[in-house]
């Protein structure tokens, strides 16, 4: 099994819809990210979560909320979603010096 | 504020040639730099990193990199490409304790040529 796994791994959406990704991790590790990437712009954080009570706002948050379920649990939403929301979305986690990564969510908003 | 540059967007290498990828970094103190790839369809995975000590640093796949202080650069190398390296390659700068410090680069895509 991955260490990270993202779920859906691809998915189309209208405008002004809302949407889920999930991430679960097996790493046992307390720190979990999510980013997104652009052509050409890297990965931007866009929030970060210490443990279950720790949520924190990353370079890039608006539009976007997150929901740390578990420890090994940490979705992103998209409250009503807009087409420059089209990206790929990964999830992490880290150690103190290594971040795990998961495979990627394409989103696509239409 | 800390940053990361990649000049080369994309680069173009026969099978068996050297490789060499290049990473400016600034940061105000003394960096943690790292080198990500990420092969088609996956996640980005860690080739090695830098925090202290030999500034010659090993990772997985044949991979080196040379911390550069004087001229603020953390070079990717690898002296013989394979066809399998095809992938886009990731600096990344920041202050160890988590990676909500860590600012990416925006990559270099390597193609690689029979």
């Amino acid at each position: 099994d991955a260490d990270v796994t993202q779920t859906p791994r691809n998915r189309i959406t209208k405008t002004g819809k809302r949407i889920m990704l999930e991430c679960s991790q097996t790493k046992g590790h307390d720190r979990m990210y999510w980013y997104r990437q652009d052509p050409g712009l890297g990965l931007r954080l866009i929030y970060y979560s210490f443990d279950v009570k720790d949520i924190n706002k990353g370079e890039i948050s608006d539009g976007y909320s997150v929901s740390r379920q578990a420890q090994a649990k940490f979705s992103l939403s998209l409250e009503s979603a807009i087409p420059n929301q089209t990206a790929l979305y990964f999830c992490a986690t880290s150690g103190r010096d290594e971040a795990f990564f998961g495979q990627g969510t394409r989103l696509t908003v239409v | 504020a800390q940053s990361v540059t990649q000049p080369d967007i994309h680069i173009t290498v026969s099978e068996g040639a050297s490789l060499e990828l290049r990473c400016n970094y600034s940061y105000g103190a003394t960096p943690y730099l790292f080198w990500y790839v990420q092969s088609p369809g996956q996640g980005l995975q860690l080739l090695l990193k830098y925090f202290s000590g030999d500034t010659l640093v090993q990772g997985i796949k044949g991979f080196e990199a040379e911390f550069k202080r004087s001229q603020s650069s953390f070079n990717l190398r690898k002296p013989s490409v394979h066809w399998s390296d095809a992938a886009e390659y990731f600096c990344a700068v920041g202050a160890r304790g988590g990676y909500q410090k860590v600012t990416f680069g925006t990559g270099t895509k390597l193609q690689v040529i029979p």
